[in-house]
């Protein structure tokens, strides 16, 4: 069965710097989501990408953020300048349509800011 | 206001018996999908079943069905014959289909399954 991967599974970075979390949609999804869940909560949307721009973003998703689909596979998610407020497990989503199909989501990638 | 309620923080179960996970939601949109995932302690979400505000008849899917009750606006997840794999966070999940598309979580019931 098709599936969402995410990598790397595990990234650690210092404050300040830039981290890029990567994630392989399923090939004929066309809607594409970044949610964060920070440890013991629940999950909160980040943004939702469509036709190669963003559809929609939270309040969560700031300058700091941006996403980009740099070719037909990947969907990337860059924080630009880590705070240690932003250590949480990140999840990539997709989904077929908007309606009622649900979103797949890959493993997660738990990014640990020091 | 939240959007969807999940009451139960944690949840008990034995081996081989049903459990019922609540969930309440609040939307004023006719149109609407409900959702659960689970998330075991690996940390990866699995969509395990759907709802749509339209449909007829509760949604099942293996050992998981859905006590869909839209007057009381309650999609409460059944799972029958529990197995010790079945330990993990649950969450409830609304995408209302006016305006925005963007499911709402929410916060999630662990269950625990005794053998």
């Amino acid at each position: 069965e098709p599936e969402v991967t995410q990598t790397p599974s595990h990234q650690v970075t210092q404050m300040g710097q830039e981290v890029i979390l990567r994630c392989v949609p399923i090939s004929n999804h066309l809607y594409f989501y970044w949610y964060r869940q920070i440890l013991g909560q629940k999950v909160e949307f980040l943004v939702s990408f469509y036709n190669n721009e963003i559809s929609e973003k939270s309040e969560i998703f700031d300058d700091q953020f941006s996403v980009e689909r740099p070719d037909g596979s990947n969907f990337t998610l860059k924080i630009r300048s880590t705070k240690l407020e932003d250590s949480a497990m990140y999840f990539c989503a997709s989904s077929a349509h908007l309606d009622n199909q649900p979103q797949h989501f890959g493993d997660g990638t738990r990014l640990s800011i020091l | 206001a939240q959007k969807i309620t999940q009451t139960q923080p944690g949840m008990f179960v034995q081996e081989k018996e049903a459990v019922t996970l609540d969930c309440t939601y609040d939307t004023s949109d006719p149109s609407y999908g409900l959702f659960w995932y689970k998330q075991p302690s690996s940390g990866e979400m699995i969509f395990l079943i759907y709802q749509g505000s339209y449909d007829q008849q509760n949604a099942t899917e293996g050992r998981y069905s859905l006590n869909f009750q839209k007057a009381r606006k309650s999609a409460n997840l059944v799972i029958s014959a529990s197995q010790l794999g079945d330990s993990a966070m649950y969450f409830c999940a609304m995408r209302e289909s006016g305006g925005s598309y963007i499911p709402t979580f929410g916060r999630g019931t662990s269950l625990i399954v005794h053998p």
